[in-house]
């Protein structure tokens, strides 16, 4: 069975440190990885997606970036953090494009 | 871009009574569309799928597409204060890798 694991569960920053959230995926190998967004009663926005190893595509600028460096391993990072950036962070993966989304348990970023 | 809106933004409901949710969207050549819910701000959990006009049925829960008039709604059979969460409508277009999502609808299930 696939798993996905999201790290840290929560995170408290200051604003203009640097930042970086993991997602891996195991169970499932060349899986479509991708990262959204949710601020406090805000709705849900697809930040990037990735189809393979070293291919990131951007949905949504929002000062953010994403790297892939291993089929399994979907990281999402910024050098300086806004309070704009709080938030619920989800990672997904599907087996291929078109396929059912599955979400990790998200991330809690409070950016003081 | 896309716009998904979904209505209403709350429901109660009692348990045992249906409860309908509707979801509208603006690209009439979205092709994919979802349901997933979520409890407090924790991870989505996929509910049904359905990718052309009619019904999907998914246990308690059923989908209904009518792409020519833009709308999507979930029924939710016999429901139980355990469904109780915000559920959220997605869609997507034909490139598949973009998912869009709605601003949800809160229910809540009394017993």
């Amino acid at each position: 069975a696939q798993t996905i694991h999201q790290w840290p569960v929560a995170e408290i920053k200051a604003v203009g440190s640097p930042l970086s959230l993991g997602c891996t995926i195991k169970g499932k190998s060349s899986p479509n990885l991708y990262w959204y967004w949710q601020a406090t009663g805000g709705t849900l926005q697809q930040l990037f997606y990735s189809i393979t190893v070293g291919q990131v595509e951007s949905v949504v600028q929002l000062n953010l970036s994403a790297s892939r460096p291993k089929d399994d391993q979907f990281i999402l990072s910024t050098e300086k953090l806004l309070l704009s950036h709080s938030g619920f962070y989800l990672c997904a993966w599907s087996p291929n494009r078109g396929a059912e989304q599955y979400f990790g348990p998200g991330t809690r970023l409070t950016v003081l | 871009q896309q716009k998904v809106q979904q209505s209403p933004e709350s429901l109660t409901v009692s348990e045992g009574a249906m409860a309908s949710l509707n979801c509208t969207f603006s690209d009439g050549t979205s092709n994919n569309f979802r349901w997933y819910r979520q409890h407090s701000a924790k991870g989505l959990e996929v509910l049904v799928s359905i990718f052309s006009d009619g019904e999907k049925e998914e246990g308690r829960f059923t989908a209904h597409l009518n792409r020519a008039n833009l709308h999507v709604s979930l029924h939710i059979r016999e429901p139980q204060p355990s469904d109780s969460a915000v559920y959220l409508c997605a869609v997507s277009m034909s490139n598949y890798n973009v998912l869009y999502f709605g601003s949800g609808t809160k229910l809540t299930v009394e017993p």
